[in-house]
């Protein structure tokens, strides 16, 4: 079993839905919680991290962690075909301990 | 957040040769950096990382000689593919990483393309 896990899509949205990404993992001691979004052929850019359990919200993007059910979510809101690109989830125990990369969920979102 | 550049952006070499790819941090000085592998269609695959003024920890199953990494100062580390093969064909990223309190985040550079012909 993979650490942290995503569907890889791809997901095709029409322009102004809203998203929902997700991701399981398997190490309950994780802390911190990355989303990066990554086009193709480019390094991933950090979106959003949170740490523990609960809700980040930055602009038209939320950030949810529930780690009673180890499950991680982004939702989009007011989709963009812009926002078309690979989106990876990560986990992490903090520190320098490694962070674990999910192998990501590819949108697409239609004009 | 911090920038981080990496050059060259893609490089195409002969097997056998060696390449050496360059990450830079240009606003935040890094002790640690790391270095990521990435195959079509696969996640990112942490190689290394990269300790400055103190030898590399690789992952497991990295060969360590084979891809050698320098941390010579607090803003460069450069990642040095030795006699390169066409398996060798990736995606190359590295990072830097901002820990601490309730703030783990990562900024990786745009990567570097190589071609093992």
């Amino acid at each position: 079993q993979k650490e942290v896990e995503q569907d890889p899509g791809p997901l095709s949205v029409p322009e102004g839905a809203i998203v929902s990404l997700n991701c399981t993992y398997s190490n309950s001691a994780f802390q911190y919680f990355m989303w990066y979004r990554q086009y193709s052929r480019k390094g991933p850019e950090l979106l959003m991290y949170t740490y523990s359990s609960g809700n980040k919200e930055d602009g038209r993007f939320t950030a949810q962690v529930d780690k009673s059910s180890k499950y991680i979510s982004l939702f989009i809101r007011d989709s963009q075909p812009s926002d078309s690109a690979t989106y990876l989830c990560a986990g992490s125990l903090g520190g320098y301990q490694k962070v674990t990369f999910g192998t990501g969920t590819k949108l697409q979102v239609i004009p | 957040g911090a920038v981080v550049s990496q050059h060259p952006s893609w490089v195409i070499c002969k097997s056998g040769t060696s390449v050496k790819i360059e990450c830079r941090s240009l606003d935040f000085q890094a002790t640690t950096m790391f270095w990521y592998r990435q195959f079509p269609k696969q996640s990112l695959m942490l190689m290394a990382t990269s300790n400055e003024g103190s030898k590399a920890t690789y992952e497991q199953g990295v060969e360590k000689d084979k891809f050698l990494i320098n941390h010579a100062s607090l803003t460069l580390s450069t990642l040095t593919v030795t006699s390169a093969h066409p398996e060798d064909s990736s995606f190359y990223i590295c990072s830097v990483r901002l820990t601490g309190g309730l703030t783990d985040t990562q900024y990786f550079g745009p990567g570097t393309r190589l071609t093992v012909l």
